[in-house]
């Protein structure tokens, strides 16, 4: 069955530290992996778009890594800031051409306090 | 700017009364899709469209239909609401079909059906 699942549920730094949120999927056939940015009370922003030959994605602050043989993917927050505060999911798309389909995780909630 | 549009942001409205929640893309997507965020559930895909009149379901259609007559919208109606359709929803479109460029989310509906 195909599943993304997303640690932590949610994390509280504060701002200024660095802090990393994990994605674990078990998806067939791969086809990419995205985070997306969800603030409250907005529609998600895609962060980064990575495929199978890409390991590491930065985006700003924010750097994502994916490890296929492991299936696991990584987002890195450095030197976060209060408007880092948002809900973070990682999205795989499953399947090849146009019966793709994209599985979503639950996000980690993160906050960031001053 | 580049954006997707949903109207309206919030709705109350009562069982039965039929509704339809109006979403528009002004970026020329061709991939467009339908979601509700419920807590807990994170986003499911309620339908999406290719193109054009081309439209068809997604994780969970039950009690809701879609129309593409023109490119730029993508209307989600519910004929007969009940409570269990009391969610937060958002549309979102690509350029590629499902799992390729990033999608695009509007900033949301919330509906209460009371």
């Amino acid at each position: 069955k195909n599943q993304v699942e997303q640690s932590p549920q949610s994390l509280i730094i504060l701002e200024g530290k660095n802090c990393t949120l994990q994605c674990n999927y078990t998806v067939s056939p791969f086809s990419n992996l995205r985070w997306y940015k969800q603030d409250t009370g907005r529609g998600p922003v895609s962060l980064t778009i990575m495929t199978f030959s890409e390991n590491t994605k930065s985006n700003g602050r924010y750097t994502a890594t994916l490890d296929a043989d492991t299936k696991q993917s990584s987002l890195h927050i450095t030197a976060s800031q209060l408007s880092d505060s948002a809900s973070y999911i990682c999205v795989v798309s499953a399947g090849v051409g146009n019966n793709r389909k994209l599985i979503w995780g639950l996000g980690t909630s993160l906050a960031v306090n001053p | 700017e580049a954006q997707v549009t949903q109207n309206p942001r919030y709705l109350i409205t009562v069982t039965g009364k039929k509704l339809t929640v109006t979403c528009s893309q002004n970026m020329n997507h061709e991939y467009m899709s339908w979601y509700r965020q419920d807590p807990g559930l994170g986003l499911r895909q309620i339908y999406y469209s290719m193109n054009v009149e081309v439209t068809d379901k997604g994780d969970v259609p039950e009690g809701y239909k879609v129309s593409r007559k023109e490119k730029r919208n993508f209307p989600l109606i519910l004929e007969s609401p009940s409570p269990n359709q009391t969610s937060l929803y958002f549309c979102a479109s690509s350029l590629g079909g499902p799992g390729q460029g990033p999608q695009h989310f509007g900033d949301g509906t919330r509906l209460s059906i009371l």
